[in-house]
């Protein structure tokens, strides 16, 4: 089956650096997507790894290791309005459906 | 382009009544995905259409649950008869043809129901 692991909360302060983890457990695995969802709303993409590495996009980044079935989503320069849910993702199964992982909520503090 | 629409935004009904969500993808995108998401648990996927066609509904939890995508176009769930345990926001998803891990989901904002 599939599973992905990330913590449930994740607290910090404005202009501040933090980094949400994710470990996942899958049977075929494509890569590895970030969505961002804020209260009521929509999820939305935020970025995709297909290899290992860093990709960065503005103050987000996305980081993969394929050995560690591990990979973690980097916040920069912290803004109120990234408080948010940040859920990783991995395409899996027999069907490759995007399985998505618990979440991890985002608390931006003044 | 407009994005992913759904209706109703949210929905409250009673134990035992039937509720028809619906989902109106961004054109031309052949697949369509509906996800569940209960209060503070993970974004649980329900099944996966392309086109009319229903390539995975591994995710429905029984059989009180049934999706349509007529025509390829919209799609409905209807929940007959809703329990409790139905409760939660309803997402439905599009993406254009590929199964690829590239391939990105444009969600909807929601059908939130409420069954009492």
């Amino acid at each position: 089956g599939q599973s992905l692991e990330q913590p449930s909360e994740v607290t910090a302060v404005e202009g501040a650096i933090v980094q949400i983890n994710c470990t996942y457990q899958t049977s075929g695995f494509y890569g590895l997507s970030w969505y961002q969802q804020h209260d009521g709303g929509a999820p939305t993409f935020l970025s995709y790894n297909a290899l290992d590495g860093l990709e960065e996009t503005g103050r987000f980044s996305s980081f993969l290791s394929r050995s560690d079935s591990y990979g973690y989503l980097l916040l920069q320069e912290l803004q109120m309005k990234d408080s948010a849910s940040y859920f990783c993702a991995v395409y899996g199964g027999a069907t490759n459906k995007l399985i998505f992982g618990t979440g991890t909520l985002l608390a931006v503090q003044p | 382009e407009a994005g992913v629409t759904q209706f109703p935004s949210h929905s409250v009904i009673e134990k035992g009544q039937t509720v028809t969500l619906r989902c109106d993808p961004i054109s031309g995108h052949d697949n369509l995905y509906w996800y569940r998401r209960v209060m503070g648990k993970e974004i649980k996927f329900l099944l996966h259409f392309v086109k009319e066609s229903k390539q995975d509904e591994s995710g429905m939890p029984n059989n009180r649950f049934l999706a349509e995508r007529t025509g390829g176009t919209y799609s409905t769930l209807k929940v007959q008869p809703a329990e409790l345990e139905d409760s939660g926001v309803y997402f439905c998803a599009s993406s254009r043809g590929g199964n690829s891990g590239a391939n990105v989901l444009t969600f909807g904002a929601g059908s939130r129901l409420t069954v009492l």
